[in-house]
């Protein structure tokens, strides 16, 4: 597609369920990023994929929380034993992957409320 | 430990006069910088950029400076326009990597 497409846009799930959040990223865009915004606060990174090289992870909250890049497109991010602190705007973007100065586009991001 | 700092989170803004947004950054490994801006229920968009051998990049309306030496970028929107209404979050990252890191953005109203 033509840009960054998250599925689902909406999810509202029992505290102690799994989810799975995916994003398709721009077609051709070698690095892929999850980043996630709670109310009230900024862009908090998760994780960052880049070609075949390992994944940067550092920004994970917990062991909770995993994702996987299959065939070097889309992407999955699992929140496992949810919480309610969970709860916010999960935003996968992507890029062309040639720094520096490259842009990340993002998509429209995927609403998780844990109740 | 907030590498990147937006200090406001709100400013408000007549419509026609100028809007300056501010950012600061700790880690002097960052050598290029992005605006992005975010509309309630949307994903963020890519506003303009700047590399650290400038210090100032304009595009229309929107003009980034940045001062390397104090670790300070900002954002001048003039004119000002109600349609400028929106959160705006700073990032930057360096040579390494295309990892972006985010400030926690400041929300701009711009008041007819």
């Amino acid at each position: 597609g033509a840009g960054v497409s998250q599925s689902p846009s909406n999810k509202v799930t029992e505290k102690g369920k799994d989810v799975e959040l995916r994003c398709d990223p721009i077609s051709g865009h070698t690095a892929l990023y999850w980043y996630r915004q709670s109310l009230g606060q900024g862009l908090e990174f998760l994780i960052y994929f880049q070609g075949n090289s390992a994944p940067d992870k550092s920004g994970l909250p917990s062991d909770r929380f995993s994702a996987e890049r299959t065939g070097g497109s889309v992407s999955t991010l699992t929140i496992q034993r949810t919480q309610q602190e969970d709860s916010a705007v999960y935003l996968c973007a992507s890029s062309r992957g040639d720094p520096p100065g490259n842009t990340i586009y993002f998509g429209e991001g995927s609403w998780l409320t844990v109740v | 430990d907030q590498q990147v700092k937006q200090n406001s989170p709100s400013l408000s803004v007549q419509e026609g006069r100028i809007s300056i947004l501010n950012c600061d950054y700790t880690n002097s490994m960052f050598d290029y910088f992005l605006w992005y801006k975010k509309y309630p229920a949307e994903g963020p968009t890519f506003l303009i950029s700047i590399s650290s051998i400038k210090d100032k990049n304009e595009d229309g309306r929107f003009t980034v400076f940045l001062n390397k030496s104090a670790k300070h970028l900002s954002l001048h929107i003039v004119p000002s326009q109600p349609g400028d209404s929106a959160v705006y979050f700073c990032a930057a990252n360096n040579y390494n990597t295309d990892k972006l890191i985010f400030g926690t953005g400041t929300r701009l109203q711009v008041f007819p």
